[in-house]
């Protein structure tokens, strides 16, 4: 089956600490990975994308074929990046005509002062 | 200015009793989604549209139907709501040549009283 795994519901680090959201996927081909962030009362929207290997409000992503991961990191936690976070693969419907984006169970992140 | 609106942002309806979600988009984005969220629970895709093709998720269930009667707007209709059905409902849309970002609105939570 195609899905993705976010391992941990909670993570806990205080502010200025390391962080680390982990995400496992289990796709045939290469999909495309993104991680969407829903803060507090916030629409959910999208952090960053794989293909673009950028960094968002100091956070970065590598997928890792090797491991089929594609953990979230930060190295500075701050207190305004406690938010859920969800792990999306993005692959094209093969049964229909469009690409659909689907959502891992989510990480919601505490940062504590 | 929110560009994914959903109306109303609260409702409640009667076991049994069919109830209708809107949403519309000022971003002339040619794909909508559907999304359910349980509490605690990643988003679920119900549905989507491209254009006007219709694209169902195999495990949606019948009592779940939806339509799009131009580009700016898409309803979702709950036929006969079950306690089951309580959720927070997400709309999306993405635009075709963007394959990754999508757009949500703040969604309508609803409760089956």
């Amino acid at each position: 089956a195609q899905r993705v795994t976010q391992p941990e519901k909670l993570l806990s680090v205080f502010k200025g600490a390391p962080v680390e959201l982990k995400c496992n996927y289990s796709y045939s081909g290469s999909p495309e990975l993104f991680w969407y962030v829903q803060y507090s009362r916030q629409r959910l929207q999208l952090l960053l994308r794989h293909i673009s290997r950028e960094s968002i409000k100091g956070f970065t992503a590598d997928l890792n074929k090797g491991e089929t991961s594609f953990h979230l990191k930060k190295p500075f936690a701050q207190e305004e990046d406690s938010a859920m976070y969800y792990c999306a693969p993005y692959k094209f419907n093969s049964g229909g005509s469009n690409y659909k984006l689907t959502f891992g169970k989510g990480t919601l992140l505490t940062v504590n002062p | 200015d929110a560009m994914v609106i959903q109306n109303p942002r609260y409702q409640v309806t009667q076991f049994g009793k069919p109830v209708t979600l809107s949403c519309s988009q000022t971003l002339n984005h040619n794909v909508m989604y559907w999304y359910q969220q349980k509490s605690s629970q990643a988003p679920k895709l119900l549905f989507h549209y491209y254009d006007k093709d219709f694209n169902n998720e195999a495990d949606t269930p019948d009592n779940f139907q939806s339509r799009r009667p131009n580009t700016s707007f898409c309803f979702l209709d709950i036929r006969s709501p079950g306690l089951g059905d309580a959720a927070m409902y997400l709309c999306a849309t993405r635009v075709e040549w963007a394959n990754e970002k999508l757009f949500f609105g703040s969604g309508t939570q609803l409760s089956v009283l």
